[in-house]
């Protein structure tokens, strides 16, 4: 079964680093851990993926553990905007498995 | 940046009627998805669509929905005889490609209401 489990929710302060981390112990090897989010009344939006490597793009890290069963999204400077719902994902077979997702929230 | 645009915003209906969800997708994307969220709940997978023919659908798209790209640019969600449990968020998604690498663009979802 393709699951993951993040905490429900997490505070941080405007313009510090956010770690969000997942666990995704039953992964398999073929499974890409992907990170969406949803800011409030929107459509989620992709932030970045992998597979065993970490991963950098301009939104965000990744980093992934060596034996693949948990994953840390590293947001590097948190600002206002990014107060959303973070939903780390397994894709298998090109389906997004989607879990519940932690609430970010963001003080300034 | 092209986005997907999804109308309409928020349906309501009533038990037991048909109702069609409509989505525009980036235009150089060939993969098409539908996703839904229930309040409360997780994001749900529903279907994907290429080249015209459903690719892969989950244990939800029953023979209650159905999906259908009637132009080169709409991409419809038909539910046709809807149930309260219907009521969700449904999500409009696109792709350029099929692969791991390649992410989905969401639209802003609609909200379906079946009272």
């Amino acid at each position: 079964d393709a699951k993951t489990t993040q905490p429900n929710s997490m505070e941080s302060n405007e313009e510090e680093p956010v770690h969000l981390p997942c666990n995704h112990s039953t992964i398999s090897g073929t499974d890409y851990i992907h990170w969406y989010r949803q800011l409030p009344s929107q459509g989620p939006e992709y932030v970045i993926h992998g597979l065993t490597s970490n991963v950098n793009n301009r939104m965000a890290s990744l980093a992934i553990a060596e034996d693949r069963k948990s994953s840390t999204l590293i947001l590097h400077r948190a600002t206002l905007r990014d107060a959303a719902v973070y939903y780390c994902i397994l894709m298998r077979n090109y389906q997004l498995i989607w879990g519940a997702g932690t609430k970010l929230i963001i003080k300034p | 940046e092209p986005e997907v645009t999804q109308t309409p915003s928020h349906q309501v209906t009533q038990m037991g009627q048909e109702v069609i969800l409509r989505c525009v997708p980036i235009s150089n994307h060939l993969y098409f998805y539908w996703y839904r969220q229930i309040l409360g709940q997780k994001v749900e997978f529903l279907v994907s669509f290429y080249n015209n023919e459903i690719s892969e659908k989950s244990e939800i798209f029953d023979d209650q929905f159905s999906v259908e790209r009637p132009d080169g640019s709409n991409f419809t969600l038909k539910i046709r005889s809807t149930k309260l449990e219907d009521s969700a968020m449904y999500f409009c998604a696109s792709s350029i490609d099929r692969g791991y690498n390649s992410p989905l663009h969401f639209g802003n979802g609609t909200r379906l209401t079946v009272t």
